[in-house]
């Protein structure tokens, strides 16, 4: 089975601050992504990456940054972190070419 | 980007009951479609593929109309533990992300 594991299951973090989020798969996937998930608005896209170091910038990139030094591990950084990105930041990662995604549990950050 | 729209709902049936949902999406280049299945404040999970000549598991049968560009989920005799949101996914050919529909909550009610 495929595991996708993320660093914190909640997270609360004060305007300003800088916010690491972590992500490793165990499964040898080449792509990695963010996701944020808000009431109403669904799975929002903010970062992908297909290799190591390669990153792209998915639908709402603004005020995230992200890292992939290793195959199995895509983090988010949030530089300066503002109340509108209080949210539920799930990470996914897929084979090179399927589009199946496999989902972390997801991290639920409030930004106060 | 493309979208992929569903009925939001809730749909609220009791047990027992046969339900389905229909999803639409706009991509007409797109060729790979899922069900994934989202409990209360937990990830989604990969519930089913869905192909050209429909694909059945279980009590969920999953059909893709591809002139209509829609699919849909039929759940049969629904039991409790089906409650959750269903989320619609379509890719287009040679991509490797997916578009999310914002999901169709389910309430199965005793």
């Amino acid at each position: 089975d495929v595991k996708v594991t993320q660093s914190s299951r909640y997270l609360v973090k004060r305007t300003g601050e800088k916010v690491f989020l972590e992500c490793v798969q165990d499964m040898d996937h080449e792509n990695m992504f963010w996701y944020r998930q808000d009431p109403g608005l669904g799975l929002r896209l903010i970062y992908f990456s297909y290799d190591v170091k390669m990153k792209e910038k998915g639908d709402i990139p603004e005020g995230y940054s992200v890292s992939r030094e290793k195959k199995e591990r895509f983090s988010l950084i949030l530089e300066s972190a503002s109340t509108n990105q209080t949210s539920m930041y799930l990470c996914a990662s897929s084979l090179l070419d399927r589009a199946e995604q496999y989902f972390g549990p997801g991290t639920r950050l409030t930004v106060t | 980007r493309k979208e992929v729209e569903q009925d939001p709902g809730p749909f609220n049936v009791p047990e027992g009951a046969t339900v389905a949902f229909n999803c639409t999406y706009s991509n007409s280049a797109s060729q790979s479609f899922f069900w994934y299945r989202q409990d209360c404040r937990k990830e989604p999970k990969l519930l089913m593929s869905v192909y050209s000549s429909g694909n059945e598991d279980g009590r969920f049968t999953a059909q893709l109309n591809r002139a209509s560009q829609y699919i849909s989920l039929l759940i049969r005799d629904s039991k409790l533990s089906d409650s959750a949101t269903y989320l619609c996914v379509a890719a287009s050919g040679g991509s490797y992300i997916p578009t999310f529909g914002r999901g169709t909550s389910l309430i199965v009610h005793p």
